[in-house]
């Protein structure tokens, strides 16, 4: 089993439209979440970290549920420019542990469409 | 924000040949910084992790005789490709973290092609 599993997609939606990814991880002793974005080519950008208490950062948000082991990532309203793959990374323990490492989802790939 | 260069951005190589990449923080001492190859539509997967002035670890899997890694000063590191083949066509990111550790910060890449 993956130690981080997202549904490639691609996700095709119509601009406007309100979008969910999902992710599982396999480690319960992760601490550390986060999703990233990239764009075709180009290198993985911090979209934002994901806190239990679920998390919000203008048209995004993300919840962590860690009795089920999976994170998810609401985009409403989505953009144009929403259109990229979108990372699920999971730290096992907290990102400040010294050598503690991103372990990277496969990514799931959105593309809004006019 | 903080800034992680790579250089080149591209590289083109004959098989056999090496190639190095450098890995530059700009404006904060990296501490910490890791190496990961990414196949087309798969994931960053990690090749290694090096701190400043120690030897790297490598990740199951990966040749450390293979890929050399030299994390001279807090602000460079290297990962050198020796005698590459046309399996070791991929895009390198590397990464870096600062003294604090809360975030990582990201290079732009380098695409190696070997013919």
């Amino acid at each position: 089993r993956k130690e981080v599993e997202q549904d490639p997609g691609p996700f095709n939606v119509p601009e406007g439209a309100t979008v969910a990814f999902n992710c599982t991880y396999s480690n319960s002793a992760s601490q550390s979440f986060f999703w990233y974005r990239q764009d075709c080519r180009k290198e993985p950008k911090l979209l934002m970290s994901v806190y239990s208490s679920g998390n919000e950062d203008g048209r995004f948000t993300a919840q962590l549920n860690r009795a089920s082991q999976y994170i998810s990532l609401l985009i409403r309203d989505s953009k144009l420019s929403d259109s990229a793959t979108y990372l699920c990374v999971v730290v096992v323990g907290q990102l400040t542990g010294g050598g503690n490492k991103l372990t990277f989802g496969t990514g799931t790939q959105l593309k809004v469409e006019l | 924000g903080a800034v992680v260069s790579q250089h080149p951005s591209w590289v083109i190589c004959k098989s056999g040949t090496s190639v190095k990449i450098e890995c530059r923080s700009l404006d904060f001492q990296a501490t910490t910084m890791f190496w990961y190859r990414q196949f087309p539509k798969q994931s960053l997967m990690l090749m290694a992790t090096s701190n400043e002035g120690s030897k790297a670890t490598y990740e199951q899997g990966v040749e450390k005789d293979k890929f050399l890694i030299n994390h001279a000063s807090l602000t460079l590191s290297t990962l050198t490709v020796t005698s590459a083949h046309p399996e070791d066509s991929s895009f390198y990111i590397c990464s870096a973290r600062g003294i604090a550790k809360d975030t990582q910060y990201f290079g732009p890449g380098t695409r190696l092609t070997v013919l």
